[in-house]
């Protein structure tokens, strides 16, 4: 297992569109989070998953934004008509269950709205 | 609520001295683990050390150091020997536990100390 995976690492978009990224977490992790770093900041939490279940959602995650594991193994996040603000980077992180177990992370996607 | 606060937008650190990143951190929860984050100008976070809040003994891991002082709410990273490749950004996290099933939630960051190494 190589780790955790995102895809695409960079998005442009025009505001309005749609986009979606996609993690793949290390296999044996039940645990999947997403969060949201914008530039000079740490990164702000957005929901997680145990296996395929959306355990906490961040009041963050605006009606616009949509995240899915549909077989508790990846998972995607989708934002529906893009505002400029949406512009950061996306974090995918995956770990075991327990407090102590570090998270993961993927490299990220940047997304930049135009 | 939980809330990590790093104080120290950048430091500098000249090669092979020892620097500090503080980290201070405000919790409810009786159990908890904290942990550091290396992020380079490349972008992925790297897990550097990690402390239980039952942890006695302050973790170690090779040149990295936690300073624990719980009754201070502190979790300082300590860096012996600098090497210009730890030039980076450094997050301080706390991940609590979830009541009644000792399981992890999810992590809170500070907003990160930039560490510049020096020659």
């Amino acid at each position: 297992d190589t780790g955790v995976s995102q895809d695409p690492r960079h998005k442009i978009t025009k505001r309005g569109q749609n986009v979606t990224f996609r993690c793949d977490p290390i296999s044996e992790h039940n645990r999947l989070y997403w969060y949201r770093q914008t530039l000079g900041q740490g990164p702000e939490f957005l929901t997680y998953f145990q296996n395929e279940a959306q355990l906490e959602k961040s009041r963050l995650l605006s009606d616009r934004f949509s995240a899915e594991r549909p077989k508790g193994s990846f998972s995607t996040l989708e934002i529906q008509r893009t505002e400029q603000g949406d512009s950061a980077m996306y974090l995918c992180a995956s770990s075991e269950i327990m407090t102590g177990a570090e998270a993961f992370f993927g490299q990220g996607t940047r997304l930049t709205v135009v | 609520a939980q809330k990590i606060t790093q104080t120290q937008p950048g430091m500098f650190v000249q090669e092979k001295e020892a620097v500090t990143l503080d980290c201070t951190y405000d919790t409810s929860d009786q159990s908890y683990g904290l942990f550091w984050y290396k992020q380079p100008s490349s972008g992925e976070m790297i897990f550097l050390i990690y402390q239980g809040s039952y942890d006695e003994q302050n973790a170690t891991e090779g040149r990295y150091s936690l300073n624990f002082q719980k009754a201070r709410k502190s979790a300082n990273l300590v860096i012996s020997a600098s090497q210009l490749g730890d030039s980076a950004m450094y997050f301080c996290a706390m991940r609590p536990s979830i009541r009644h099933t000792g399981t992890a939630s999810k992590l809170t960051f500070g907003t990160g100390t930039r560490l510049q190494v020096t020659l």
